[in-house]
């Protein structure tokens, strides 16, 4: 069992729809990522959180928004999304910042119709 | 421009044999090292990690060695086990937040 949950694991939008991905750890972690992975690739980093502030964007569409409510909890928020933007939606969190292992969560996948 | 790379996409073992993953990457400020392996409909599961003031790390049958002038590591696994096939990324960083991940090898242990 992975110690950080995802839900839902599965989601359909539409390209009007709001949705959020959620995301929890209790491991204590300080670090939080998203990340994007398109079939048969490698995951990309999108977003850090580390200690509930947001340290990396790396350059995501504004129609994706993460929020850090808590050290336990990650949020994305979906809006106005493109087909292109289906993809495996993998949250992951780390004990620190810098060489720490990422523990992943098992991805929501999102198919945007 | 992929800073880490997996050149084999797949690579076939019977049980018991050794497997070996190999990975190369091209950022010479890369100083920590993981693999991970990802079976299908799950997140990538965290197998073991090296700093590059090691040459060499060991977790059980996992063994992670790392060639730093020729910027190069590789994953050995043995006895190798049916239940080890599953798409296995290496990942880099420089002491960031950001891990690089390469392109994922496909391993299939038969038996």
């Amino acid at each position: 069992d992975t110690e950080v949950t995802q839900t839902p694991k599965h989601l359909v939008m539409g390209m009007t729809n709001k949705k959020s991905l959620k995301c929890e750890q209790h491991m204590g972690h300080r670090a939080m990522y998203w990340y994007k992975q398109k079939a048969k690739k490698p995951p990309e980093l999108m977003f850090v959180y580390s200690y509930e502030k947001l340290s990396i964007n790396e350059s995501v569409p504004s129609r994706f928004s993460p929020e850090c409510p808590n050290s336990s909890l990650l949020n994305l928020h979906l809006h106005a999304l493109q087909p292109e933007d289906s993809a495996l939606y993998l949250c992951a969190s780390s004990q620190y910042r810098g060489n720490s292992p990422l523990h992943f969560g098992n991805g929501t996948r999102l198919t945007v119709t | 421009d992929q800073q880490v790379k997996q050149n084999s996409p797949s690579l076939s073992v019977q049980e018991g044999r050794i497997s070996i993953l190999n990975c190369d990457y091209t950022n010479s400020m890369f100083d920590y090292f993981l693999w991970y392996k990802k079976y299908p409909a799950e997140g990538p599961t965290f197998l073991i990690s090296i700093s590059s003031i090691k040459d060499k790390n060991e977790d059980g049958r996992f063994t992670v060695f790392l060639n730093k002038s020729a910027k190069h590591l590789s994953l050995h696994i043995v006895p190798s086990q049916p239940g080890d096939s599953a798409v296995y990324f290496c990942a880099a960083s420089a002491n960031t937040d950001k891990l690089i991940f390469g392109t994922g090898t496909r391993l299939q242990v038969f038996p």
